[in-house]
């Protein structure tokens, strides 16, 4: 069985501030990570995802993320944080085994000041 | 391309009350899904197809019905409308259902019932 765990519903940064959302998954087979973001009233999009090749994964709009088999993380990262990044973040595992299902984690919102 | 787009937008029901989402992809894709998402939730998953003529139960399957008309449209129904089914529903597609693809999601429909 798959799971995810977003560590924070709610994250707050001023802008230029890093931004760190944290992941951290449970798979008994080796994972497929996901990054999505939903901006308000749309559909989630893809940021980035981790399919087994580099560790480190760069995505769009400046966000990356890192696999860390040791510590079963995949943890989102932006050094510098802009106001047009606030909106919900949604860590997503799924694995190669022949089934179909991607298991999202509960969301983090992310809010920036100004 | 119009990507996954969904209908209708937003819906009112009375309880008991019946009705059909429609969901519509135009990238040829092979597997499509349909998600409820609410507060502090994340996204379950309903109901998928992984292919043309075939369709699975999902994490919360209770109290709709899918029917995948052909490979573009996977409709979601809704045969006796409660309450615990206000949420907003999102369809989504994939180019195939194994794990390492990622989902591409329509805006959503926003269903209250009253």
């Amino acid at each position: 069985a798959q799971s995810v765990t977003q560590l924070g519903s709610h994250v707050s940064v001023s802008e230029g501030a890093l931004v760190l959302l944290r992941c951290n998954y449970s798979s008994s087979v080796p994972p497929y990570l996901f990054w999505y973001v939903q901006y308000p009233n749309q559909g989630l999009q893809l940021l980035l995802k981790y399919t087994s090749a580099a560790t480190l994964v760069k995505g769009i709009n400046g966000f990356e993320a890192e696999f860390k088999k040791s510590e079963t993380s995949f943890h989102l990262t932006k050094p510098s944080a802009h106001m047009s990044d606030a909106a919900e973040y949604f860590c997503a595992v799924s694995g190669d085994t022949g089934g179909f299902k991607t298991i999202f984690g509960a969301g983090t919102r992310l809010f920036v000041k100004a | 391309n119009a990507g996954v787009t969904q209908t209708p937008k937003f819906q009112v029901l009375k309880t008991g009350q019946s009705m059909t989402l429609q969901c519509a992809q135009d990238m040829n894709h092979n597997s499509m899904y349909w998600y409820r998402q609410d507060p502090g939730m994340g996204l379950r998953l309903i109901y998928y197809s992984a292919s043309e003529g075939t369709t699975d139960k999902g994490e919360v399957p209770n109290g709709y019905n899918v029917s995948r008309l052909n490979k573009r449209e996977f409709s979601l129904r809704l045969e006796s409308a409660a309450p615990s089914q206000t949420s907003v529903y999102f369809c989504a597609s994939s180019s195939r259902g194994l794990g390492n693809h990622e989902q591409y999601f329509g805006p959503g429909t926003r269903l209250t019932v009253t």
